[in-house]
């Protein structure tokens, strides 16, 4: 069975500042894929970045970055230059080849809170 | 483009009632999926439709079933509703692609009394 752990409840940051958000995970697939998600108050997912298994560059988008580690089995976001809008939910999930191409296991969560 | 709509937004029932919750996909999309999202939890996945049939399950009864249509919109239907079902209900399209970006709705929020 595939697992995803956040294990921080609660981030805070200051604005402009640069935060951690982390993520591990477990699965007996060779081939995934790694997504990290961010719900704010209006409820709707939205994808920040996406890794594939196979690729061993991580993966970057503008602010957002992060530090995937195979062997460890470690998918963390990194958000640089934070910004109030970056306020919201954040969702580690994890999908694979098998079944449902749309079946994604995802996380706890983790509240993320920007301060001015 | 347009996006993924869900409704209604809210909703309420009480226990034992049968509830129908709809999504209307992304233009061009062919595969939906739903997933159900407790309080404090991550969200947890139901079924997915493509082209109008199931293809694949996650670990629930077989109360909850869904329906597809011609034009992808699709229906997740709850029959004897238990408290238990009180939680946010996503819809979320895609191409079908293993791996792409899914496109979600702002979900139902259901509470069950």
């Amino acid at each position: 069975a595939q697992t995803v752990t956040q294990s921080q409840p609660e981030m805070s940051v200051q604005e402009a500042e640069t935060v951690t958000l982390s993520c591990t995970y477990d699965t007996s697939e060779n081939n995934y894929y790694l997504f990290w998600y961010k719900q704010p108050p209006s409820r709707q997912m939205i994808l920040v970045i996406r890794q594939e298994a196979y690729k061993q560059q991580n993966a970057t988008e503008n602010r957002f970055s992060v530090n995937f580690q195979k062997a460890a089995k470690s998918f963390s976001l990194k958000i640089s230059d934070s910004q109030l809008g970056d306020t919201a939910m954040y969702f580690c999930a994890l999908g694979d080849y098998t079944g449902a191409n749309s079946k994604l296991t995802f996380g706890k969560g983790i509240t993320l809170s920007v301060r001015p | 483009e347009t996006g993924v709509t869900q409704s209604p937004t809210h909703l309420i029932k009480t226990r034992g009632q049968q509830v129908t919750l709809r999504c209307s996909s992304q233009s061009g999309h062919n595969t939906v999926s739903w997933y159900q999202q407790a309080l404090g939890q991550g969200p947890q996945f139901i079924f997915q439709y493509y082209r109008e049939e199931e293809n694949g399950r996650g670990n629930f009864p077989p109360r909850f079933s869904g329906l597809q249509f011609p034009n992808y919109s699709s229906e997740l239907n709850v029959n004897a509703l238990e408290l238990d079902d009180s939680a946010l209900y996503l819809c979320a399209s895609s191409l079908g692609t293993v791996g792409e970006k899914l496109f979600f709705g702002s979900g139902t929020q259901l509470s069950v009394l």
